[in-house]
């Protein structure tokens, strides 16, 4: 079954400092991979996405996440964050096959710290 | 574009009370979500529609929790009768058709149900 792993529930960096939030997947075919944003008291907002073609994917707000197949990964990255970064952030995989679902992992909290 | 509206984005109410979530996805969009969010459970589908018809319930923890969709900017979430455990945030989300972007969902802003 397809599943997502998000290993750091939390993760605290400096503002300024660069950013890289991991993302594996377990999915038998080529994967439709997804990064969400949520800020506290919002909904979750699409960062980027990644359905086929070039690897490295370009996102809103400077973000940028990069797939790699032999590592079943898709981490998110942003070379200086800001502290309005601050937020919730969500990896998802389509689900595939007769389903329209996406599969999403558990979170990560990041903190921004002045 | 106004984006997927939902109401109203709070609702406090007593056991036992009948508690109905509103929902109203991009034009143009034919799937619609429903999840709930707690801190124990996380991000839960409870069920989608394409097309107005429901495609997959089996998220609906149970027979209190229903779901309709009569046309294609309305859907509702109804709670009956409500309990102190359904307290969450419900969010309506919804994405356009054909494959792969009916995996881009695109979320409300959520409505945050306290039942006291």
């Amino acid at each position: 079954a397809q599943s997502v792993t998000q290993p750091d529930i939390h993760i605290t960096v400096s503002e300024g400092a660069s950013l890289e939030l991991r993302c594996n997947y377990s999915y038998g075919a080529t994967p439709y991979l997804f990064w969400y944003v949520q800020s506290p008291g919002q909904g979750l907002q699409l960062l980027l996405k990644y359905f086929s073609g070039d690897t490295l994917v370009q996102g809103i707000k400077g973000f940028e996440a990069e797939f790699k197949r032999s590592q079943s990964s898709f981490n998110l990255r942003k070379p200086s964050v800001h502290w309005s970064d601050a937020a919730e952030y969500f990896c998802a995989v389509g689900a595939g096959g007769a389903t329209n679902k996406l599969i999403f992992g558990t979170g990560t909290l990041l903190a921004v710290q002045p | 574009d106004a984006g997927v509206i939902q109401s109203p984005r709070h609702e406090v109410t007593e056991m036992g009370q009948e508690v109905t979530l509103r929902c109203k996805p991009i034009s143009g969009h034919d799937y619609l979500f429903w999840y709930r969010q707690t801190m124990m459970r996380g991000l839960e589908l409870l069920i989608y529609f394409n097309n107005n018809v429901p495609i997959d319930d089996s998220g609906m923890p149970e027979d209190r929790f229903s779901a309709k969709m009569p046309n294609a900017s309305f859907s509702t979430l109804k709670i009956q009768p409500s309990e102190p455990r359904d307290s969450a945030v419900y969010f309506c989300a919804s994405s356009p058709p054909g494959s792969p972007l009916f995996y881009e969902q695109f979320f409300g802003p959520g409505t945050r149900l306290t039942v006291l």
